[in-house]
């Protein structure tokens, strides 16, 4: 069974750094793409990137490029995004999920990690 | 960048047929994925390749496309339908996905 097993929440204040993980279960992580998904409080799914382990080929949503980096450590089993310096804006849960396939969409999520960015 | 648009929200009675519809420019050639996802939970894929049904998802789930428009369709709306539906697709070079705005499926 496929599992994608997130880390917990965080609370962190504007201008520190931030690494959430997502470790994967049950499948061979490093042939498939694992993505992540932004959810601001209230609003809707955002597209952020996505990552092939194997050799860590990274695609990025414009509206992330350069605000987040995704990584793959193929070691643990884990995808992760980082940031550099937090906003308010960032406030929101990720989550992660795997691709499905060949085909451009999403087959297993993860549960979502809560970010909150609060002075 | 691509965009693609759903309404905001769609409202039916038990027993009728909801319609969501997603518009975008690439979806002649792009194929489209549905989403459903209720508060506190991850997303719940209901419809791939614009029509097909993953294994577990009722029947009176539906995927249809158009044009430039893909369209699910719940027939038969139960009150555990209730939620959030999300369209989602990738620009024409198939490099960036997106996700429509969402969906509130209300039952009256």
């Amino acid at each position: 069974e496929v599992q994608l097993v997130q880390s917990g929440a965080e609370v962190k204040k504007p201008g520190e750094s931030l690494k959430i993980s997502c470790e994967a279960f049950g499948y061979s992580f490093t042939n498939s793409w694992i993505g992540w998904v932004r959810q601001m409080p209230g609003k809707g799914l955002e597209w952020m990137g996505i990552i092939y382990p194997d050799d860590s080929d990274t695609r990025y949503s414009p509206s992330f490029q350069g605000h987040v980096t995704i990584s793959a450590d193929k070691s643990t089993n884990t995808a992760s995004v980082q940031w550099n310096s937090l906003k308010a804006s960032d406030t929101a849960t990720y989550f992660c999920a795997r691709r499905g396939g060949s085909l451009n969409f999403f087959d297993s999520w993860g549960r979502g990690t809560l970010v909150t960015v609060s002075s | 960048s691509y965009e693609v648009t759903q309404p905001p929200s769609v409202s039916v009675s038990p027993g009728q047929t909801a319609r969501i519809n997603c518009s975008g420019d690439a979806l002649p050639k792009k194929y489209t994925y549905w989403y459903q996802q209720k508060p506190g939970q991850a997303p719940l894929l209901v419809i791939y390749k614009d029509t097909e049904r993953p294994s577990g998802i009722p029947e009176r789930f539906f995927g249809s496309s158009s044009g430039t428009t893909v369209t699910l369709t719940i027939s038969g709306v139960q009150a555990e339908d209730e939620a959030d539906y999300y369209c989602q697709s990738t620009d024409t070079t198939g490099s960036y996905w997106v996700f429509g705005g969402g969906t509130k499926l209300t039952v009256l």
